[in-house]
């Protein structure tokens, strides 16, 4: 399988500050098509997963621009440019390179 | 409105069974890929198998935590999928989702989850 690993685990981050979140794969998550196959998801609390950014650097329909992704192989980063209040909650990466499908451990994102 | 509804979730005993629902609307659910993932009370989200579609022979796959004890189905007449549990154990308990496989593989539509607990 391969283990997806997010840091930190823990982010407060001031209204108006950048933010960057980490995840790393244990294989490379570069498909044979050029494409790397992690997906970004924010679960806003008391929420489902909502999908973010797509092949490491896409963003999804009607994501702010504020959000970025970024990375290759083994070694991603998500960025907020500027964090705004609604962007409070637990972040995920997820390969879908090969199954089973697994997902990092989280990093919460909250207002100082 | 595209959407995914679980429905089914309760309190069961270790052991027992329970058989979760997932109902699609806004989309060709035929053609979609489900995928199931659970997220225990304080945790993360884990992925616990999928069934793909029609076209693909309904071919399913799952975790290895939940082999032998899960089994996922489909009834493309009724737009829905279902998540079969059996000899459920404490650590099952979950808020468990069912989501679509969707464009580049993402898991692109979610449901809103429905809560599982299994205790005595």
């Amino acid at each position: 399988d391969i283990l997806m690993t997010q840091s930190p685990l823990s982010l407060p981050v001031s209204p108006g500050e950048p933010a960057s979140i980490s995840c790393r794969s244990t294989r490379s998550l570069l498909h044979s098509n050029g494409k790397n196959y992690l997906h970004w998801y924010l679960q806003k609390p008391g929420q489902s997963p909502q999908l973010l950014i797509y092949l490491a650097s896409n963003r999804a329909s009607g994501v702010p621009d504020r959000f970025s992704g970024s990375g290759s192989d083994t070694d991603f980063t998500l960025r907020i440019a500027r964090v705004e209040a609604e962007d409070v909650g637990l972040y995920y990466c997820m390969q879908a390179l090969q199954l089973p499908v697994t997902f990092g451990g989280g990093t919460k994102v909250e207002i100082k | 409105e595209v959407q995914l509804v679980e429905s089914g979730g309760g309190l069961v005993r270790p052991g027992g069974s329970l058989k979760v629902s997932c109902a699609a609307a806004g989309f060709t659910f035929r053609g979609a890929p489900i995928h199931w993932v659970r997220q225990a009370p304080g945790k993360g989200l884990e992925w616990l198998g999928r069934i793909k579609r029609t076209g693909d022979g309904y071919v399913t796959a799952y975790a290895a935590s939940v082999e032998g004890r899960f089994a996922i189905s489909r009834d493309d007449s009724e737009n829905k999928a279902y998540l079969q549990m059996n000899s459920l154990k404490s650590e099952d308990t979950a808020v468990y989702y069912c989501s679509r496989l969707g464009d580049h593989d993402t898991l692109d539509i979610w449901g809103r989850g429905t809560m599982v607990t299994v205790s005595s």
